[in-house]
């Protein structure tokens, strides 16, 4: 079964600072990867997601995430941080093949200080 | 506006209380998922279904169940069995079951034991 593994469960940035929520994968075979975030008391919503083609993957908000296969990686970032970025961030991924499930990373807490 | 509608947002449960969390969606969508989210613990799957009168168990079914008599509804019913029913609720669809589909979510419901 596929795994992924989200490195600092609270991440406290400062307000324009870069922000880095780290992501880590466990397959073998490059698997599909996606970012959500989930705001207090609600639902996910998608960042963005990596599915083929361009490494670099931009997604809402002005994040973007890059796979890197060599690391079984696809790290989050954001140039500078807003105050509307606390929040928390889940990675998801799910295999190419067969079988229907997305596994979730145990989230990352994003704290932004002004 | 189409989107998924979870009901109630607050339930209570009594010891030997079977209790149905409602899932509604007007997207169109074919797959259902119902995921149970612990604090730390991120989201694990408990029922999916690819398409109506179908159903499948996630990593945690026991003491769970589902039916898809509809397109549009996801019912959950938590049973007696489920021994530590506390915890927040996600129902999500996607367009089809394939694994590079984004999951749109709803507001989720928290359950907790009276």
């Amino acid at each position: 079964a596929q795994s992924v593994t989200q490195l600092g469960s609270h991440v406290s940035v400062s307000e324009g600072a870069l922000v880095l929520l780290r992501c880590n994968y466990s397959s073998s075979v490059p698997p599909y990867l996606f970012w959500y975030v989930q705001y207090p008391n609600q639902g996910l919503q998608l960042l963005l997601k990596y599915t083929s083609a361009a490494t670099l993957v931009k997604g809402i908000n002005g994040f973007e995430a890059e796979f890197k296969k060599s690391e079984t990686s696809f790290h989050l970032t954001k140039p500078s941080a807003h105050m509307s970025d606390a929040a928390e961030y889940f990675c998801a991924v799910s295999d190419r093949g067969t079988g229907n499930q997305f596994y979730f990373g145990t989230g990352t807490s994003l704290t932004v200080i002004p | 506006d189409g989107g998924i509608t979870q009901s109630p947002k607050y339930l209570f449960r009594k010891e030997g209380q079977n209790v149905t969390l409602s899932c509604e969606q007007n997207l169109n969508h074919d797959a259902m998922y119902w995921y149970r989210q612990d604090p730390g613990q991120g989201l694990r799957l408990i029922y999916y279904s690819q398409i109506v009168n179908d159903f499948q168990k996630g990593d945690i079914a026991e003491g769970y169940s589902v039916s898809r008599e509809k397109k549009e509804s996801f019912p959950l019913t938590v049973t007696s069995a489920q021994k530590n029913p506390t915890a927040f609720y996600l129902c999500a669809s996607s367009i089809t079951a394939g694994t590079n589909e984004k999951l749109f979510f709803g507001s989720g419901t928290q359950l907790s034991v009276l």
